[in-house]
């Protein structure tokens, strides 16, 4: 089946030690999303690529950076997590930007916890 | 104020019951209207998107979308303990590069 995957679906850091997550897909979506969820609140988007094209939302913390090596893989970079920063990692995906049927389709999640 | 309120619950209500879920927003602008379910400790599933106002079934849900009063609903009909879940509803504007905006969701307990 196609899918949006996400590794690990549970990570553990420390404070300020770097770590990276991970999502693939297997939709051959060209739009990949990076969204941020604390308990009981929306997600947040941080980030998306339109293929190549990065775009960063204006209040995206300069921690968090991103990386598209190809379509099908896409990585979250927390360069120095602090506690804050302990959430559900969600990457999303779709087909394209400007068309309303170019829903969102998410993958598990990543739980991040910083020690 | 947030841009999408939801009342986050717990919403607790008897097996076969109908759920009644509703989102409130400020903006006029937005154009098309989602209701994603998420269990606990998974990502969001797409349940029904719709596009300005009016309704759209799909089996047991029921979206209605009411621009005039900002106003959108999710009713699910005949409720089963498996629709236990958090509804987050989420709003776009159809040529802003497709950027959602989520409410906080709702959480819904439905007892056997």
């Amino acid at each position: 089946d196609a899918m949006v995957i996400q590794n690990p679906r549970y990570q553990v850091t420390q404070f300020g030690k770097p770590v990276t997550l991970s999502c693939s897909q297997t939709l051959n979506h060209n739009v990949m999303y990076w969204y941020q969820q604390k308990s009981s609140q929306a997600p947040k988007l941080l980030f998306h690529y339109y293929d190549k094209d990065f775009n960063n939302e204006a209040d995206t913390p300069d921690n968090f950076q991103s990386r598209r090596p190809n379509t099908s893989f896409c990585f979250l970079d927390i360069r120095s997590p602090g506690l804050g920063d302990a959430a559900m990692y969600l990457c999303a995906t779709s087909r394209g930007l400007t068309s309303v049927a170019d829903t969102q389709y998410f993958g598990p999640g990543t739980r991040l916890t910083v020690l | 104020q947030k841009e999408v309120e939801q009342d986050p619950g717990p919403l607790s209500v008897p097996e076969g019951a109908i759920v009644s879920l509703n989102c409130t927003y400020s903006n006029s602008a937005f154009q098309y209207f989602m209701w994603y379910r998420q269990y606990s400790r998974k990502g969001p599933e797409l349940l029904m998107y719709t596009y300005s106002s009016g309704n759209k079934e799909d089996g047991r849900f029921t979206a209605q979308v009411d621009k005039s009063s900002k106003y959108i609903s999710l009713f699910i009909r005949d409720s089963q303990p498996s629709d236990s879940a958090t509804y987050l509803c989420a709003m776009g504007f159809g040529a802003a590069g497709n950027k959602l905006t989520f409410g906080g969701g709702t959480r819904v307990l439905v007892k056997p």
